[in-house]
């Protein structure tokens, strides 16, 4: 089956503008959740999507959000885009939470 | 705060050693652990969970709940094992869905 599909792969953006990035999870998973991965901070949780409603939310700016559709693929957006937000964009799917969570390879995003 | 240790950023060793990644938590519930693993150029994919009690490509984990720990082991490296390793933590009505570990990369020599 298919796995976790994230595109674009690539994105180049400057400073202040906007991006929208795409996650379509495996067949059959309701739960999308978001990652940030950076070289100083590592893997950090964004939020999670479960049947179309946002059921966790890490800890990060208003900017960034995100919303999930009724076939369960997900977008995240990063509003007013810093330096800062240049990182690797991980989506992950599950079927429930015993059974771990597969990821896509990502979406870099560089922020000059 | 629920945490995630993992004390070592790089673990070097020779094919056939023994190898032990460290991971340590702060979770005062009961949580589900995870090991998860990225070789070069791939994407992250999910190794082990303490749940299942299961044998991936030779690792192992157990949850020790008196020291918090989930340490991976394997009795003898393969160079194939270069990767790098992330322990993570999930737990019920936590609003960080998965808290990863910093990671530790292993290095297996031939």
């Amino acid at each position: 089956k298919a796995g976790v599909t994230q595109t674009p792969r690539y994105l180049i953006k400057t400073r202040g503008q906007q991006v929208t990035l795409s996650c379509s999870p495996i067949s059959g998973h309701r739960s999308v959740s978001w990652y940030q991965q950076t070289p100083g901070q590592g893997l950090q949780f964004l939020f999670e999507y479960f049947s179309e409603t946002q059921r966790n939310k890490g800890n990060f700016p208003g900017r960034f959000s995100g919303r999930q559709f009724s076939n369960s693929r997900s977008e995240m957006n990063v509003s007013t885009l810093e330096l800062g937000d240049s990182a690797l964009y991980l989506c992950a799917s599950s079927l429930d939470d015993s059974n771990g969570y597969t990821f896509g390879s990502g979406t870099r995003l560089t922020v000059v | 705060a629920q945490r995630v240790t993992q004390p070592e950023k790089l673990l070097s060793v020779f094919k056939g050693a023994p190898v032990e990644l460290k991971c340590n938590y702060s979770y005062s519930g009961s949580p589900e652990l995870f090991w998860y693993v990225q070789y070069s150029r791939q994407r992250l994919q999910l190794l082990l969970r303490h749940i299942s009690r299961e044998s991936i490509k030779g690792f192992t984990a157990d949850l020790n709940k008196g020291e918090t720990s989930f340490h991976l082991k394997k009795p003898f490296a393969q160079e194939e094992d270069s990767a790098m390793y992330y322990c993570a933590l999930s737990a019920p009505y936590n609003t960080d869905k998965l808290i990863f570990g910093t990671g530790t990369r292993l290095q297996v020599f031939p």
